[in-house]
């Protein structure tokens, strides 16, 4: 069967470092994404990882290991503006893609 | 470029109306799609399109129906409105070849549907 697992809430400081997690479990893979939503907007583009290990963009950083089925988004230096819930999404043998259903990050001052 | 563009933003229907939801990308993009959003649930595929006069379902596709007359339209219909209905649809479009392919999706605004 085909699975994305991340937390469902995280919480932490303004100025910090959070990681989240997700693991994954699909047909085929041609890559894995990471999408941050606001509450009440569409989701926007993160990042793409294809190949095994580190895109950093900035603030935020990508991993990702094929053979653990399993990848991380970091962000670092965390801004209130960084309350979002993000989402991490595989591309399957079909090239559609198969969403997880969101981490939702809660920023603190 | 206005990107992706869709309406309306809010709809309110009764059980059994139809309704259709309209989709515009100028991008010239080839893949379109419509996803639905529920609560603790991820985005949901209904339906996709990987260019002009060609149309597949997705994970979800039941009482929906779409075309894809234009490269630029793909509106989603609702047949007969159910409260299942009720969600927030998402159309999507992006580039799927070629050197411009970056992987990202771009989503229109969002629909908030609620079906009584």
């Amino acid at each position: 069967g085909q699975n994305i697992d991340q937390p469902t809430e995280m919480t932490a400081t303004e100025g910090a470092i959070v990681q989240i997690n997700c693991t994954y479990q699909t047909s085929g893979f041609n890559g894995l994404f990471w999408y941050q939503q606001h509450a009440g907007e569409a989701p926007t583009f993160l990042s793409y990882n294809v190949l095994d290990g580190l895109e950093e963009k900035g603030r935020f950083s990508s991993f990702l290991s094929r053979s653990k089925g399993y990848s991380y988004l970091l962000l670092k230096e965390l801004q209130m503006k960084d309350s979002a819930s993000y989402l991490c999404a595989t591309m399957d043998s079909n090239y559609q893609l198969i969403w997880g259903a969101g981490t939702k990050l809660i920023i603190k001052p | 470029n206005a990107g992706v563009t869709q309406t309306p933003k809010f709809q309110v229907l009764k059980t059994g109306q139809s309704m259709t939801l309209q989709c515009a990308q100028d991008m010239n993009h080839e893949y379109m799609s419509w996803y639905r959003q529920d609560p603790g649930m991820g985005l949901r595929l209904i339906h996709y399109s990987v260019g002009a006069g060609i149309t597949d379902q997705g994970e979800v596709p039941n009482g929906y129906n779409v075309s894809r007359s234009t490269t630029e339209d793909f509106p989603l219909r609702l047949l007969s409105a159910a409260p299942s209905q009720t969600s927030v649809y998402f159309c999507a479009s992006n580039t799927i070849s070629g050197s411009e392919y970056t992987g990202e999706l771009f989503f229109g605004e969002g629909s908030r549907l609620t079906v009584l």
